[in-house]
């Protein structure tokens, strides 16, 4: 079965300071992986995904990830938090194999101190 | 840049009535999905079209939720009687050939 876990819910860290927020996915097959930031009362917006290729992925904001197959995983990192980046911050999977439906997971909730 | 369109973005409705959402996709997007998000939670899906049709819609509570996108565009979602379980956020995304969905600002609804 598809599914994703963030096993992070909520992560404070200071403003300037490295962030690193976990994923792990199950997926059958070859998967399509995403990274979404939720404000709060918004819609998501995408800031990275990985669909094939170079295993570590640029995306907006000065975000990464790296995709690890052998460990089913698929972390976000920034290298200096900014205070605008606090927000929820979902991974999602998907595919060709489920008729390109994602799976979420919870969501982790960054706090930024000044 | 095209974005997904959805209103209302708030809706309050007491139980028992009838409520709908619409969705306006990104131009040339066949597929939309509907999902809703409880506080706290991811999204999860609801329903899926291609076109018009309906690609999936196991998770659709059919005995009050209702979703239809009669042209292949814009769709609407109607839940009828709204239960207070239903308040959630109902988000909408489209997406194209290139696999990534787009999301709309999403619907907050709060039922009581």
């Amino acid at each position: 079965a598809q599914s994703v876990t963030q096993p992070d819910i909520h992560i404070t860290v200071s403003e300037g300071a490295s962030l690193e927020l976990r994923c792990n996915y199950s997926y059958g097959a070859t998967p399509y992986l995403f990274w979404y930031v939720q404000s709060p009362g918004q819609g998501l917006q995408l800031l990275l995904k990985y669909f094939s290729g170079d295993t570590l992925v640029q995306g907006i904001k000065g975000f990464e990830a790296e995709f690890k197959r052998s460990q089913s995983s698929f972390n976000l990192r920034k290298p200096s938090v900014h205070w605008s980046d606090a927000a929820e911050y979902f991974c999602a999977v998907g595919g060709m194999d489920t008729g390109n439906q994602f799976y979420f997971g919870t969501g982790t909730s960054l706090t930024v101190i000044p | 840049e095209a974005e997904v369109a959805q209103s209302p973005r708030y809706k309050i409705t007491e139980k028992s009535q009838a409520v709908a959402f619409w969705c306006d996709p990104i131009s040339g997007h066949a597929t939309l999905y509907w999902y809703r998000q409880i506080l706290g939670q991811g999204p999860e899906l609801l329903v899926q079209f291609q076109d018009e049709s309906v690609v999936d819609d196991s998770q659709l509570p059919k005995d009050r939720f209702s979703a239809e996108r009669l042209k292949g565009v814009d769709s609407t979602l109607k839940i009828q009687p709204a239960e207070l379980g239903d308040s959630a956020m109902y988000l909408c995304a489209s997406s194209s050939q290139d696999r990534e969905q787009y999301f709309g600002p999403g619907t907050r609804l709060t039922v009581t």
